[in-house]
């Protein structure tokens, strides 16, 4: 049971390059989160699925786009890359009933030059 | 929308000592509290959330207060050892049907000196 798996662990792109963050999660949960975590602002919400099939915006979501492909797979994209999303990305999720907690993965560390 | 402050930044003590982290959310609509601790290099981890309906809730040398008619909810770490080193973050959430949109703190960076 390996919980919520990200894909590449490091990447670094060139400006204007695109990029795929892949994610998926093996408990059966029902929402997925993408985050970015920047040293000193905590985690910023970028896009979520509260369900197979249903995409909404976060706080950030300017630049990125979202697949929720399946079930246990949520994609974030970057269409053209910029130096200002060089960021670490986590995806999470959760069972999708009420006030339950979310699992991270380990994280993409992504560097945009 | 939701927004959530955090203090201190940093908090340095000795081993043994209790360590206590503050936040405060703005959104009376929030009604979940988890608190995430996040070691260097690694995700983030769930080590206790609390619900609206309840004041206070205890896991071993862990605790976490609410006041919801203040609008603050503090993590209590009592008798601290150096593997409690680490940032731990607050989040608040309104809970929607199927899902929450946590909204996190800025992090306080822990430091348990042997």
């Amino acid at each position: 049971n390996a919980g919520v798996t990200q894909t590449p662990k490091f990447q670094v792109l060139k400006t204007g390059q695109s990029m795929t963050l892949q994610c998926a999660q093996d408990m059966n949960h029902n929402s997925m989160y993408w985050y970015r975590q920047d040293p000193g602002m905590g985690l910023r919400l970028i896009y979520y699925s509260a369900s197979e099939g249903t995409t909404d915006k976060g706080e950030v979501p300017n630049g990125y786009n979202v697949s929720r492909l399946n079930k246990r797979e949520f994609s974030l994209r970057l269409e053209s890359a910029a130096p200002s999303q060089t960021s670490v990305y986590f995806c999470a999720s959760s069972k999708g009933t009420a006030n339950q907690p979310q699992h991270f993965g380990d994280g993409t560390r992504l560097s945009i030059l | 929308g939701e927004n959530v402050e955090q203090h201190p930044s940093t908090l340095s003590v000795q081993e043994g000592d209790s360590a206590v982290i503050k936040c405060t959310y703005s959104d009376s609509a929030s009604n979940y509290f988890p608190w995430y601790k996040q070691e260097l290099g690694k995700r983030p981890q769930l080590i206790i959330d609390i619900r609206s309906n309840v004041g206070e809730k205890k896991d071993q040398r862990i605790a976490v207060t609410l006041n919801k008619t203040a609008k603050h909810f503090s993590l209590h770490i009592t008798e601290t050892q150096p593997e409690d080193s680490a940032v731990y973050f607050c989040a608040a959430s309104e809970s929607y049907t199927g899902f929450q949109k946590l909204v996190f703190g800025t992090g306080t960076r822990l430091l348990v000196s042997p």
